[in-house]
């Protein structure tokens, strides 16, 4: 079974503070993304990336910035965190080919609150 | 606009009974559609997956259609439990991909009570 495992569950931040969200997958697939999850809005692109060290700009990269050196680990970064960034993260992977043909697996979510 | 758009937005349904959930989606080409689970507080989990040339795709006892000319798509729950209390979330992959990305629906929430 393919794993997408994030580093925490929950996450309570200051604002202004420096914020990172690890997503690790054990598939060896080569595209992942993140998403955030916001009530009445579903889910929306944030970035992802199809290689190591490769990254593209999803529907709402403000505020946000990603990291991947490995190929198993992409890593969300939240510059300076700020209230309207409260929501739930989701990590996803899926294997090589185009974007969005293959099912995605998600990881359990990271419900981050920043106070 | 959203291009997909499911309803009911809610439901409440008896342990025991069927529902249908629907997915009007606006995307077109598409390639595919997919239905996902989502337990609170989880991740979404796969549960259908239909290219546009399939009509219907059952996992157990969750059964979806698709009918490419009217862009509708519905997940049919038989028999409902506790366990299937969710958000079902609707997603068509436009095709060719390029700069479209997913498009995901807001999702049903059902809630199974005994």
């Amino acid at each position: 079974d393919v794993k997408v495992t994030q580093s925490s569950r929950y996450l309570v931040k200051r604002t202004g503070e420096k914020v990172f969200l690890e997503c690790v997958q054990d598939m060896d697939h080569e595209n992942m993304f993140w998403y955030r999850q916001d009530p009445g809005l579903g889910l929306r692109l944030i970035y992802f990336s199809y290689d190591v060290k490769m990254k593209e700009k999803g529907d709402i990269p403000e505020g946000y910035s990603v990291s991947r050196e490995k190929k198993e680990r992409f890593s969300l970064i939240l510059e300076s965190a700020s209230t309207n960034q409260t929501s739930m993260y989701l990590c996803a992977s899926s294997e090589q080919g185009l974007i969005g043909y293959n099912e995605q697996f998600f990881g359990p979510g990271t419900r981050l609150t920043v106070l | 606009k959203n291009q997909v758009e499911q309803s009911p937005q809610s439901l409440i349904i008896l342990e025991g009974k069927n529902c249908t959930l629907q997915c009007n989606y606006t995307v077109s080409p598409f390639s595919n559609l997919r239905w996902y689970k989502q337990d609170t507080g989880r991740g979404p989990v796969s549960l259908t997956i239909m290219t546009f040339s399939e009509n219907t795709k059952s996992n157990g006892r969750y059964t979806a259609t698709l009918d490419a000319d009217t862009k509708q798509s519905s997940l049919h729950i038989t028999a409902s439990q506790l366990s299937d209390s969710a958000s079902y979330i609707c997603v068509v992959i436009p095709f060719p991909y390029g700069n479209n990305r997913l498009a995901f629906g807001k999702g049903n929430q059902v809630v199974v009570i005994p």
